[in-house]
């Protein structure tokens, strides 16, 4: 699976949309973006995942660049409940593939 | 909304022993994990099952580890015998299809002493 580049961290003011950026220059065709996030220690959370066409759902929605080689994530208005680690992770759309977890970029949202 | 159930959600064990980590996976969902987080560390893949079989394992689980889906509902993981190192929370997931996200439990932390 390729490898992803984000930010180890970032603040947000609560109310603001947050934007979440992640590269992944070596991704393949048959790849796909996935966004999880992890809230304390919690279960990872998925999020939204997309392949080249930029998608939203009642959480955020997903930028991804014509070239494929970087992705956003957005919170349109970021609440303190989104406090979390955010993870961008790039997959083989398959049977049973794994998740690969980086260190993911940890988001601060502020009153 | 549909959850996976882990239990117990903390799990005191001696080195050496055996533990089992129960999951109860999503009920239509077909492919099960296993993933741990050691505090502070990364979360990191251990196994994926689909149809009854192991489909992907990593060097983490080696033979002290084993999965079995006994009943059809139940997703178990077993540790043969426990290290201090084998501390850490333990995720269980399931997911539907290939095109779905996965949803994870709320984990076990698993203690050893």
């Amino acid at each position: 699976d390729a490898k992803t580049t984000q930010p180890p961290s970032m603040d947000c003011a609560e109310g603001r949309a947050a934007n979440l950026p992640c590269n992944h220059s070596t991704i393949s065709g048959n790849e796909y973006v996935y966004w999880y996030r992890q809230i304390h220690s919690q279960g990872p959370q998925y999020i939204i995942h997309g392949l080249k066409n930029n998608e939203t759902n009642e959480m955020a929605s997903l930028i991804i660049t014509e070239d494929r080689k970087s992705s956003t994530l957005i919170l349109p208005h970021a609440t303190l409940r989104d406090t979390a680690v955010y993870y961008c992770i790039v997959r083989v759309r398959a049977a049973g593939n794994k998740l690969t977890f980086g260190g993911g970029t940890r988001v601060l949202v502020k009153p | 909304e549909p959850e996976v159930t882990q239990t117990p959600s903390h799990q005191v064990t001696q080195m050496g022993q055996e533990v089992i980590l129960r999951c109860v996976p999503i009920s239509n969902h077909l492919y099960f994990y296993w993933y741990r987080q050691i505090l502070g560390q990364k979360v990191e893949f251990l196994v994926s099952f689909y149809n009854n079989e192991i489909s992907e394992k990593s060097e983490i689980f080696d033979d002290q580890f084993s999965v079995e889906r006994p009943d059809g509902s139940n997703f178990t993981l077993k540790i043969r015998s426990t290290k201090l190192e084998d501390s850490a929370m333990y995720f269980c997931a399931s997911s539907l299809d290939v095109d779905y996200g996965y949803t994870f439990g709320s984990g076990t932390r698993l203690t050893v002493v």
